[in-house]
């Protein structure tokens, strides 16, 4: 079945340094590839995503590039900011058919903490 | 306006109980979802309704039993409660199948 998996946290980080979370997938059919981002008492919200092989998804100066050689999607950051401060999911979610469509397959889970 | 909306918030009630956890997206998705948040922050998917219809139900007991009234509502109802259902239950939804998906804020459900 689909997984995904995420580097173990939690990750603990000054601020202005540098970020990255790895995530690596197997997958049946031709993955959609997601992070969701969340903030502490709230849900999840979209932070990124890649739909196709070598696509780079950014949003608010975070990036995560879809490799299809390496089956990963790593988020990195250059400069990371005590409001960064959250729980990072990688997710998947497949073009196959059947029950698995629409379903999304959530990594563990990383707790970033940001430091001043 | 709140797009994707849960109720209650919080939940603490006792073991054995039966409750519900009401959802209404009010973006005129097509698809719906229930998730499940343990304490160590996993996140699995329960069910998924597309159009009203069950698309995905997982390995889950049927204690838990999701009604889809109409497109925008998706209820999560729970019989006899145990104490592994204590966990944070999220609703979501989508446009498309595969599309990304809209979160709620989750019902934080404690079972004594």
């Amino acid at each position: 079945g689909d997984s995904v998996t995420q580097m173990e946290g939690p990750v603990t980080l000054s601020e202005e340094a540098f970020l990255t979370i790895n995530c690596t997938y197997t997958a049946t059919g031709y993955p959609s590839l997601f992070w969701y981002v969340q903030y502490p008492g709230e849900g999840l919200q979209l932070l990124l995503k890649a739909t196709k092989a070598d696509d780079k998804g950014s949003n608010k100066g975070f990036e995560a590039t879809y490799r299809k050689e390496t089956t990963s999607f790593h988020l990195e950051k250059g400069s990371v900011q005590v409001s960064d401060s959250a729980v990072y999911f990688c997710a998947l979610s497949t073009n196959a058919g059947g029950t698995s469509y629409g379903k999304l397959t959530f990594g563990q889970g990383t707790i970033l903490t940001v430091h001043p | 306006d709140t797009a994707v909306s849960q109720t209650p918030k919080y939940l603490v009630t006792q073991m054995g109980n039966d409750k519900s956890i009401k959802c209404e997206q009010n973006l005129g998705h097509d698809t719906m979802y229930w998730y499940k948040q343990d304490s160590k922050k996993f996140l699995k998917i329960m069910f998924s309704y597309n159009n009203k219809e069950l698309i995905i139900n997982e390995t889950v007991p049927n204690r838990f039993s999701p009604k889809s009234p109409d497109k925008a509502h998706l209820n999560l109802h729970i019989n006899s409660l145990e104490l592994g259902d204590s966990a944070v239950y999220f609703c979501a939804s989508s446009g498309q199948l595969n599309q990304p998906q809209h979160f709620g804020d989750g019902t934080r459900l404690s079972i004594l």
